[in-house]
């Protein structure tokens, strides 16, 4: 899960097994919640958002999850590739219009 | 061709000196941003533009500057700098019907000694 801190939590998942991602926002009036993918050497790329009227959003290989009622986030990957090692951040909008809140980071380690 | 590109990729530099960091992009959004990202910590946002005309502090301004000399174009300035500026430097981009779709660029990688 997400944490602030100078050593990032880290998910080793074998190739192939499902990945989730997991993150508690602070904010119950953040109505707008998106996930980035940061590659080694790259900037943060966008995978998925959900509103906070949604629960469950799907895209290609990955869900989000949203539960209001703990505030808590999760992002499930499905038989997770070599690709899909990377940092995962998740953000949250927090009623300002582009200011987004952003967590320090999942490292996601896919071993064969 | 990237869509947000930055210059430099890296840069060292001594303390005390005046930095300037670019950003371009093509994707012709209105919005664009500047984050600064250190070792195992989140994304932390130092200047936001709305428009040409429009430049907001974010959480960490102090020590930053930042000028929006075109709707393509928003550099950050380190007038003065020091060692704990060392960091990745990450411009982002948004369209103001999707604001919270931010697009970022490869980043900077800045060292102060």
């Amino acid at each position: 899960g997400e944490s602030v801190g100078l050593h990032l939590p880290t998910l080793s998942v074998q190739e192939g097994d499902n990945s989730i991602i997991n993150c508690a926002y602070s904010n119950s009036a953040s109505d707008y919640f998106i996930w980035y993918k940061q590659e080694s050497g790259k900037g943060p790329q966008f995978i998925i958002d959900i509103r906070s009227n949604m629960d469950k959003r799907q895209g290609q290989r990955v869900t989000v999850l949203l539960n209001k009622t703990v505030k808590h986030l999760s992002l499930q990957i499905a038989a997770t590739q070599p690709g899909d090692s990377a940092v995962y951040f998740c953000a949250e909008n927090q009623g300002s219009w582009g200011k987004l809140q952003f967590g320090a980071g999942t490292q996601v380690v896919v071993t064969p | 061709d990237a869509d947000v590109t930055q210059t430099p990729r890296n840069r060292i530099t001594k303390t005390g000196k005046r930095i300037m960091l670019e950003c371009s992009q093509t994707k012709g959004h209105d919005r664009m941003y500047w984050y600064r990202q250190d070792p195992g910590l989140g994304l932390q946002l130092i200047y936001y533009s709305f428009d040409v005309k429009d430049i907001n502090k974010g959480e960490i301004s102090d020590g930053y500057s930042v000028s929006r000399q075109a709707q393509a174009k928003f550099s950050l300035s380190l007038e003065s700098a020091i060692p704990n500026q060392t960091a990745l430097y990450f411009c982002a981009t948004s369209d103001p019907d999707r604001p919270d779709t931010q697009y970022f660029g490869p980043g900077t990688r800045l060292t102060v000694l």
